[in-house]
């Protein structure tokens, strides 16, 4: 079992490029989603999915995009990278049967620059 | 907005001893709330889970509490060791499908 994969680990991006930030996972999680993490802030969701087919906003959705079209996949995409985006990037999924959420499993993150 | 606070500054005590960890939230009770061990350069580790209408949970030397009335959960962990030397995440989960919201961490020091 490899768990959840990023890709990739490190990033380095010119303000105005776009990119899409590679997670899958092969636990047959049906919640997954993305978070960043920023020193002194924490952990903060992005966008999250809930089954193949639904996405919805977190806290920081603004120059993100995801789509889930597998259960497996969860991309993140940067449509037009900015400086402030420069941050760890954490996919994490999760099994819930609709009620409990029993815990996310994390990737290893991708660091993410851009300058 | 639903808050969930954990001292941000760094708790450091000797080995053997207990290390308690303290998560606070805010507004309306969470169903559950959710332990993580983060190391430096690393994905956070799912450590417990603690649902609203439980007082304790152990795994281990792990002990979590959820005090409604207080909001707030403890982590203790008893007969520390320099490997438990990380940061501990608490997270907020209002059951169902929503949304996680995590806390900023508290980095744990265990001196040998």
């Amino acid at each position: 079992n490899a768990g959840v994969t990023q890709t990739p680990k490190f990033q380095v991006l010119k303000t105005g490029q776009s990119m899409t930030l590679q997670c899958a996972q092969d636990m047959n999680h049906e919640y997954m989603s993305w978070y960043r993490q920023d020193p002194g802030m924490g952990l903060r969701l992005i966008h999250y999915s809930v089954g193949a087919g639904i996405t919805d906003q977190g806290e920081v959705p603004n120059g993100y995009n995801v789509s889930r079209s597998t259960t497996e996949d969860f991309p993140l995409r940067l449509l037009s990278a900015a400086p402030s985006q420069t941050s760890v990037y954490f996919c994490a999924s999760s099994y819930s049967d609709g009620t409990v959420n029993y815990g996310y499993t994390f990737g290893s993150g991708t660091r993410l620059t851009v300058v | 907005s639903q808050k969930i606070e954990q001292n941000s500054e760094a708790l450091n005590i000797q080995e053997g001893k207990t290390a308690t960890l303290t998560c606070n939230y805010t507004n309306y009770s969470p169903a559950y709330l959710q332990w993580y061990r983060q190391d430096p350069g690393r994905g956070p580790v799912f450590l417990l889970l603690i649902r609203e209408n439980e007082k304790e949970k152990r795994k281990e030397r792990l002990k979590v509490t959820f005090d409604t009335t207080l909001k707030q959960s403890l982590f203790h962990i008893t007969a520390s060791q320099p490997a438990d030397s990380a940061t501990y995440l608490c997270a907020r989960d209002s059951g169902g499908y929503q949304k996680v919201t995590f806390g900023t961490g508290t980095k744990l020091q265990v001196i040998p």
